[in-house]
């Protein structure tokens, strides 16, 4: 069965230090995706990355930046210099397929807070 | 810009008595899910359509039901809201597999409150 895993319930931080939100899965899939969505206090739930299992690359996207290692079934995400608006839950997903569609297993969220 | 709308933000309704949330989107996607988020907890799907096709959860209670009258709206209807149905509702769509698995959008949710 899918799952996934985060361990850190909630990581508190000063402003401007680096943080990584650990994300763990399991699947017997071979070809499968996975993701990290931000959820502010307002609610909704905002999309981050998608990640292939076929691509191990690293990528970074301004103050973002994800380490997928298949080896270890991780796709963490760290953010270089915090700021207070990087305060959320953050969920990483793995998809699995439902009949054409996907359903998002969810891990059960890390609460970040950025203190100034 | 392309969306997905949840109407209303916030709703308040008497236990046992049927509410219905709607949700709206402009990005002409063919999936369409309905999630219920507890408070610090994960969002769980309750149900999605891909195209007209319904598809429950099997563990999604009785009590929750969905319609979809055409691509753009779909709505959750909650036949006898009992007091651990208060919760947020998110609504979400996605292209389906063909080509790749897309990203889900989600609208801002409808927090639902049971008096």
């Amino acid at each position: 069965a899918q799952k996934v895993t985060q361990a850190q319930t909630e990581i508190s931080v000063v402003e401007k230090e680096d943080v990584t939100l650990d994300c763990v899965y399991e699947t017997r899939d071979t070809t499968y995706y996975l993701f990290w969505y931000k959820q502010p206090p307002s609610g909704e739930l905002v999309f981050l990355i998608r990640r292939n299992s076929f691509d191990e690359q690293n990528e970074i996207s301004g103050r973002y930046s994800w380490n997928f290692q298949k080896s270890t079934s991780s796709f963490n995400f760290t953010i270089t210099a915090s700021q207070v608006v990087d305060s959320a839950v953050y969920f990483c997903a793995l998809s699995d397929t439902i009949q054409g569609a996907q359903k998002l297993v969810f891990g059960q969220g890390t609460r970040l807070t950025i203190n100034p | 810009d392309a969306m997905v709308i949840q109407n209303p933000r916030y709703q308040v309704t008497q236990f046992g008595k049927p509410v219905t949330l709607s949700c709206s989107q402009t990005l002409n996607h063919n999936v369409m899910y309905w999630y219920q988020q507890k408070s610090s907890q994960a969002p769980k799907l309750l149900f999605h359509y891909y195209d007209k096709d319904f598809n429950n959860e099997a563990d999604t209670p009785d009590n929750f039901q969905s319609r979809r009258p055409n691509t753009s709206f779909c709505f959750l209807d909650i036949r006898s809201p009992g007091l651990g149905d208060a919760a947020m509702y998110l609504c979400a769509t996605s292209r389906d597999r063909a080509g790749g698995v897309w990203p889900q959008h989600f609208g801002d949710g409808t927090r639902l409150s049971i008096l």
